[in-house]
């Protein structure tokens, strides 16, 4: 039962214009959604998060979008640039009676590549 | 700099041996939480410890076990090891208090042979 689905395997992308990565989820007890990028052989690392409250959070280049209806959220990075090409996973959470938070549900995650 | 770091980075085992893989969490968090990432897959959330105490598990058999220490450091152990357990397993801290994100150690990739 895959709670937290990305879809598209791949992205390919040319340098300077946008990325847009999906992510559905199934469990309307999330909550929390994050996203984490992944280089090979180094653990995931944090990007940008969005509570449920919220429909938009930016931070630089990334802006993620929440549409609670769909449950569907999607990463935009603006402009994409070379060094953004790895992993990118979504993962959501649940504060379900206070005890969950940093339980974590990924995706099986898509690889952006950025090309020059 | 996360300030989440595990050991050993690889290891190989054979089948039937035990492992135990260790983590130290980020200065400020009193949780930490395993995954197991399996080639191609997302990481899949194998169980939490808070206090000393396990805090939730994933769909894991009971050969998997942990234990966190009053420093919040942490330790993974595996018994009987089969072939699916090779995988890169994943320590992440974080703090039970709020929604924040979890920060990831560079992992372990274990092999079962």
């Amino acid at each position: 039962d895959q709670q937290v689905k990305q879809n598209s395997p791949s992205l390919s992308v040319q340098e300077g214009r946008i990325s847009i990565l999906n992510c559905d989820y199934t469990n309307s007890m999330f909550d929390y959604f994050l996203w984490y990028k992944k280089y090979p052989a180094e653990g995931p690392t944090f990007l940008i998060s969005i509570s449920s409250i919220k429909d938009k959070n930016e931070d630089g280049r990334f802006t993620v979008f929440l549409n609670k209806s769909a449950k569907h959220l999607s990463l935009h990075i603006v402009p994409s640039q070379p060094g953004d090409s790895a992993v990118y996973f979504c993962a959501a959470s649940s504060n379900a009676g206070g005890t969950s938070y940093g339980k974590l549900t990924f995706g099986q995650g898509t690889i952006l590549t950025v090309h020059p | 700099e996360t300030g989440v770091t595990q050991s050993p980075t690889h290891l190989i085992k054979t089948r039937g041996q035990q492992v135990t893989l260790r983590c130290s969490s980020q200065s400020g968090h009193n949780t930490v939480s395993w995954y197991q990432q399996a080639l191609g897959q997302g990481p899949q959330f194998i169980f939490q410890y808070y206090r000393e105490e396990e805090n939730g598990r994933g769909n894991f058999p009971p050969r998997f076990s942990g234990l966190q220490f009053p420093n919040y450091s942490s330790e993974l152990n595996v018994n009987a090891l089969e072939l699916d357990d090779s995988a890169l397993y994943l320590c992440a801290s974080s703090s039970l208090q709020r929604h924040t994100e979890a920060f990831f150690g560079q992992g372990t990739r274990l092999t079962v042979v």
